[in-house]
C-alpha cells in the first residue's frame, strides 16, 4: 500500500516561486507524476521522475529523492493561470498500473 | 480522438437508480482506467483495463459498481442503486500500453450528483 501526503493548501505571490511539497511512503515505486488541476477540470499531466533528481521543464522544475520518500514541485514566474490544485501521484511496481494520488495542494495565486 | 472524452459532462440522478457513465479513451490507448474524486480529494482508484486481460477491480468500492470495456476501446461504468456518497467526479484515463511509469491522460470527468 501507498501513504501520500502534501499540504492542503498554499498561497503566493504573481512572479514569485513557489515550491510544493509530496511525501510518500510505497513497498515498491516505480515512478512519481506531477499533474495539474483546474477546478472543474481534468487533470493534466505536469512532470514525471522515476530518477533522483531535478527535472526542468520551463518554469516547473520537479525533483525526486527515492531514498527520503520526498519530491517537490518548483514554480517559477508565478502567473495568476498557476492557480490550481496540484496532484501528486505515485506508480506502484506490481500493481495494477494504476497511480496512487495525494489530496492535492491547492495553490492560490495573488496579484 | 483527440484527447480522452466523457459523457455525459454532468448526470443528477435520483437515490436507488441506475447510471452509466461512458469513457472513450485516445485512440491506439490499450490501458484505460477509471478514478472518482469526491469533493477536495484526491483521485480514488476504481478499475483498470489492459487489453484483452480481465480487469482489475480492486478498487470498486461495493458491488453496485462495475464497467465493461468492448472491443478494447469504449468503457461504461455503471453504477446500480446508487447512493448520496456516489456524488463525485468520475475520471476515465487512458495511457498508450498500461506499462508502469506511463503518462495517463485524463478526460474531463462526468460528475455525479444523487439526489
Amino acid at each position: 500500500g501507498q501513504n501520500i501526503d502534501q499540504p492542503t493548501e498554499m498561497t503566493a505571490t504573481e512572479g514569485a516561486i513557489v515550491q510544493i511539497n509530496c511525501t510518500y511512503q510505497t513497498s515498491g515505486f516505480n515512478g512519481l507524476f506531477w499533474y495539474q488541476q483546474h477546478a472543474g477540470e481534468a487533470p493534466t499531466f505536469l512532470s514525471y521522475n522515476v530518477l533522483d533528481g531535478l527535472e526542468e521543464k520551463g518554469r516547473f522544475s520537479s525533483f525526486l529523492s527515492r531514498s527520503k520518500g520526498y519530491s517537490y514541485l518548483l514554480l517559477k514566474e508565478l502567473q495568476m493561470k498557476d492557480s490550481a490544485s496540484y496532484l501528486c501521484a505515485v506508480s506502484e511496481i506490481g500493481s495494477a498500473r494504476q497511480l496512487t494520488f495525494g489530496s492535492g495542494t491547492q495553490l492560490t495565486v495573488l496579484p | 480522438g483527440a484527447g480522452v472524452s466523457q459523457s455525459p459532462s454532468n448526470k443528477v440522478t435520483e437515490k436507488g437508480k441506475d447510471v452509466e457513465l461512458r469513457c472513450d479513451p485516445i485512440s491506439g490507448h490499450t490501458a484505460l482506467y477509471w478514478y472518482r474524486q469526491s469533493l477536495g480529494q484526491g483521485l480514488e482508484f476504481l478499475i483498470y483495463f489492459q487489453g484483452n486481460s480481465a480487469p482489475d477491480k480492486s478498487g470498486l468500492p461495493s458491488d453496485r459498481f462495475s464497467a465493461e470495456r468492448t472491443g478494447g476501446s469504449v468503457s461504461t461504468l455503471t453504477i446500480q442503486r446508487t447512493q448520496q456518497e456516489d456524488s463525485a467526479v468520475y475520471l476515465c484515463a487512458s495511457s498508450s500500453r498500461g506499462q508502469g511509469g506511463e503518462t495517463q491522460y485524463f478526460g474531463p470527468g462526468t460528475r455525479l450528483l444523487v439526489l
